[in-house]
């Protein structure tokens, strides 16, 4: 299992604006995940996007996977202040069967003001 | 609602004493995952249980412990608890292995 690391630790933007965030991993995957979590509740699973994918979408949000470079992005659209939480990517690699899991990084903590 | 369930919401005790925290999965799920969640570490993969059986250990400490019960909700148990055991602790469930998972709302310990 190897864990994702998001970039900026943090992004403060106006309603209605663009929000990217970045995730970086070390090795193969089968599929890279992100998940949000608001203040002190459980995550929620925002996209999965497998390692022949390059780009899905899903509502307001797009997201990129780039395995040459290691690398994946999530951009939320004309953002709401109910987007504001933290977003963890999770870059996965199934080794066969049911084992393996997911190592969650800090995340980005995303804020958007009204 | 992610279909999986916690209990308690809430839980506070002293050093040295031992809790029981339960999570129900999803219908149809048969994985469990624990994590815990502090202020420091982050979002740390305590136990993975798929169908009854251990498949994965994280970071987790002797005095803790877990099991999956055959119908499937899972029990994590915390001995001996010392003041940083304070924390979130979440259960999540997946129908196979790790690819989505669904987490529980949660049950946050104090240690005092």
């Amino acid at each position: 299992s190897q864990q994702g690391e998001e970039d900026p630790q943090a992004l403060s933007i106006q309603e209605g604006e663009n929000a990217t965030m970045n995730c970086s991993y070390k090795t193969s995957i089968n599929n890279l995940q992100w998940y949000r979590q608001n203040s002190g509740r459980g995550l929620v699973h925002l996209i999965l996007i497998r390692s022949n994918e390059r780009e899905k979408h899903s509502g307001r949000l797009r997201v990129t996977l780039d395995t040459s470079k290691k690398s994946s992005s999530l951009l939320i659209t004309a953002s709401r202040a109910a987007d504001t939480a933290s977003y963890f990517c999770a870059p996965y690699m199934n080794y066969g069967g049911s084992q393996g899991n997911l190592i969650f990084g800090k995340g980005t903590k995303l804020s958007v003001k009204p | 609602d992610s279909g999986v369930t916690q209990t308690p919401k809430h839980l506070i005790t002293a050093t040295g004493q031992r809790v029981t925290l339960r999570c129900s999965p999803r219908s149809g799920d048969l994985s469990v995952y624990w994590y815990q969640q502090s202020l420091d570490q982050g979002l740390q993969f305590l136990i993975q249980y798929y169908n009854g059986e251990e498949r994965a250990k994280g970071n987790i400490l002797e005095r803790f412990s877990a099991q999956q019960f055959p119908d499937l909700h899972s029990e994590l148990n915390l001995s001996s608890l010392e003041l940083g055991d304070s924390a979130l602790y979440f259960c999540a469930s997946s129908v196979f292995g790790p690819e989505e998972q669904f987490f529980g709302p949660g049950t946050r310990l104090t240690v005092l």
